[in-house]
């Protein structure tokens, strides 16, 4: 089983939709959860960043983390066609270096 | 990037060359990394380091090398041994403490034919 899984996509929404992402991952040493958005040819760019179970809001996006679970999300209110990105979770423990999800791919339609 | 600069942005190489990647930062961040990103495959690890005259292997070190003679610079060579060498490159560095976020430049894009 891979340490983190996320779901590729392509994921296409119509503007003004919410969006759901979502990562699962293996190991329960895992502390800290980052959402990483990526467009076309840049690097990515940190959008969220959590340690603990529960939601942290930012604007429209909402990251939570279920540790019981070992899911955490990302949710964008009102998603916009400049959303329009790969989108990468990232996890790890403190004593290793980050492990990333392999990103899901979005299109908000206008 | 804010503060992490890779260069160039477009390398283009002839297979059997040896080509290094150059990533700058003032951040004034300890750690240093190079990851490689291929379609479908998200982020691999290539090296990483921790403090400057040290760094370890990731996942995919095999015909890859670095140094880092100082802390503001982490350059990477692909050798003529990497068998897939065409991939976009990123650098990203971390501040002490293990459990900080990486900040990323905005790649190389390399191309060998």
């Amino acid at each position: 089983q891979k340490e983190v899984e996320q779901d590729p996509g392509p994921l296409s929404v119509p503007e003004g939709a919410i969006v759901s992402l979502n990562c699962t991952y293996s190991n329960s040493a895992f502390q800290y959860f980052m959402w990483y958005r990526q467009y076309s040819r840049k690097g990515p760019e940190l959008l969220m960043y959590t340690y603990s179970s529960g939601n942290k809001e930012d604007g429209r996006f909402t990251a939570q983390v279920d540790k019981s679970s070992k899911y955490i999300s990302l949710f964008i209110r009102d998603s916009q066609p400049s959303d329009s990105a790969t989108y990468l979770c990232a996890i790890h423990s403190g004593n290793t270096p980050l492990v990333f999800g392999k990103g899901t791919r979005l299109s908000v339609i206008a | 990037d804010g503060g992490i600069t890779q260069s160039p942005k477009y390398l283009f190489r002839k297979e059997g060359q040896n080509v290094t990647l150059s990533c700058e930062q003032n951040l004034n961040h300890d750690a240093m990394y190079w990851y490689r990103q291929d379609p479908g495959q998200g982020l691999r690890l290539i090296y990483y380091s921790q403090i400057v005259n040290d760094f370890q292997k990731g996942d995919i070190a095999e015909g890859y090398s670095v140094s880092r003679e100082k802390k503001e610079s982490f350059p990477l060579t692909v050798t003529s041994a990497q068998k897939n060498p065409t991939a976009f490159y990123l650098c990203a560095t971390e501040a002490t403490g293990g459990e900080s976020p990486l900040h990323f430049g905005n790649g190389t894009r390399l191309t060998v034919t």
